[in-house]
Order: structure tokens, then C-alpha cells, then sequence
């Protein structure tokens, strides 16, 4: 099936250091891809949706220039988290829409990323 | 009001319990359900997805979608401890629009 393959699935830097995220799309295209944040018990909070080969687009509140997010090839997305801070600390999960890929519907998910920031 | 309503939870049913998931939306634009499963420290796993109305089987899990009530259920026989997790209801415009989450609802499953 349609998988996203996340790394790293866990990372500590230290405050002030940049952190990338990268998502692949493994078997299909991800024209798109969508970032999450999710606080412990918490559900998935969209942080911005990018486009193959355009500007991504930030939800409301969330600073374009701390999370940097590039979408250079159907098959690539990653988010940066630049100058971290400990309330950076935190969840990060991406995905994609299947588009019927090969029968497969719906929105497949990263492994997510727990990123710890000290 | 939330888009999505979804009790938290937790639930805890025995094992073999049928148990039964629900949310409720705001947004009649939403065609498209999908009910997701997630483990802790892991990322969300589709479970069933439907288009519009109607209900949906595969295996022990029963999704159903009442449009008119702004409605959808998850349903799952025979529940076992490895179904204990986090189920995700989500919903979107179309097949490539943002999802909208519920809060989820935390299940266990005891022996």
C-alpha cells in the first residue's frame, strides 16, 4: 500500500539549532502534503499544507519563517523547525492524500517525529 | 462549537465488547469520513473510509455515515486489547482538502 516514510522519528537538539523533518511518498505521488502537530492526548493540529513546486500554506498562528516547509519533488516534503526553543518541543506527523492510488483512498500518515528540544 | 465533536473518552470495555465510536459535525460540506486508529508515540493509521452516506464493513470494524444527522459511527465486534488506542474520526471537503480531526476518544480493552 501507499506509505509516507517519516525521519527522523525522534530527535533532541538544543535550543537556538535547526531541526529538518523529512517526509517521502513511497509507491505514489504527494502533489501534496499536510503538516501536524500534536500535543500529548491531544488530537492533530494542521500547521500548513504544501504544493509541489509552490509556497506552502500556514494555518492561522503559525509562524511561516520558524517552520520552514519545502516541497521540492512529488516524492519529498520536509519542515524545518529553525531556532528552537523547548515549547517547540512537540509531536510532528505529515501526510498525504491518496487519491485513489491503486484503489487506495483516504490520507496516509508519517510515523511522526517526537522532537525534543533542551 | 467545534467543527467536529468527538468524546474524549476514555472507554473501557472488556474483551469481546462491541464498542461504539461516534462524532457529530457542523459543516454539511464534509463528503468525505474517515476513522483513524493511533497508537501512542505513532502516527494515525486508516481504519475505514467513506464517501457520503451509507455504511461501510470490513472485517470487525462497521463504519456508518447519517448525513442528515451529521453523524458517523465506528463500530468494532469483538473488541480485543490490541484494538486499545486513540480513534481519530476526521473529515474533509474533498479528496485532497485539509482534514478536519475529532478529538479523539482513548479506548481499553481489558482481558
Amino acid at each position: 500500500g501507499a506509505v509516507v516514510s517519516q525521519h527522523p522519528s525522534r530527535v533532541i537538539c538544543k535550543s537556538g539549532t535547526s531541526v529538518k523533518i523529512e517526509c517521502r511518498s513511497l509507491d505514489f505521488q504527494a502533489t501534496t502534503m499536510f503538516w501536524y502537530r500534536q500535543f500529548p492526548k491531544k488530537s492533530l493540529m494542521l500547521m500548513a499544507t504544501s504544493n509541489e513546486g509552490s509556497k506552502a500554506t500556514y494555518e492561522q498562528g503559525v509562524e511561516k519563517d520558524k517552520f520552514l516547509i519545502n516541497h521540492a519533488s512529488l516524492t519529498l516534503s520536509t519542515l524545518t523547525v529553525t531556532s528552537a526553543h523547548p515549547e517547540d518541543s512537540s509531536f510532528y506527523i505529515c501526510s498525504a492524500p491518496l487519491l485513489g492510488t491503486d484503489s487506495n483512498y483516504g490520507y496516509t500518515f508519517g510515523s511522526g517525529t517526537r522532537l525534543t528540544v533542551v | 462549537q467545534k467543527e467536529v465533536e468527538q468524546d474524549p473518552g476514555p472507554l473501557s470495555v472488556p474483551e469481546g465488547a462491541i464498542v461504539s465510536l461516534n462524532c457529530t459535525y457542523s459543516n454539511s460540506a464534509f463528503q468525505y469520513f474517515m476513522w483513524y486508529r493511533q497508537y501512542s508515540r505513532k502516527g494515525p493509521e486508516l481504519l475505514m473510509y467513506t464517501y457520503s452516506s451509507g455504511n461501510k464493513e470490513d472485517g470487525r470494524f462497521t463504519a456508518q455515515v447519517d448525513k442528515s444527522s451529521k453523524y458517523i459511527s465506528l463500530f468494532i465486534r469483538d473488541s480485543q486489547p490490541s484494538d486499545s488506542a486513540t480513534y481519530l474520526c476526521a473529515m474533509s471537503v474533498g479528496t485532497a482538502s485539509k482534514l478536519t480531526f475529532g478529538t479523539g476518544t482513548r479506548l481499553q480493552v481489558t482481558l
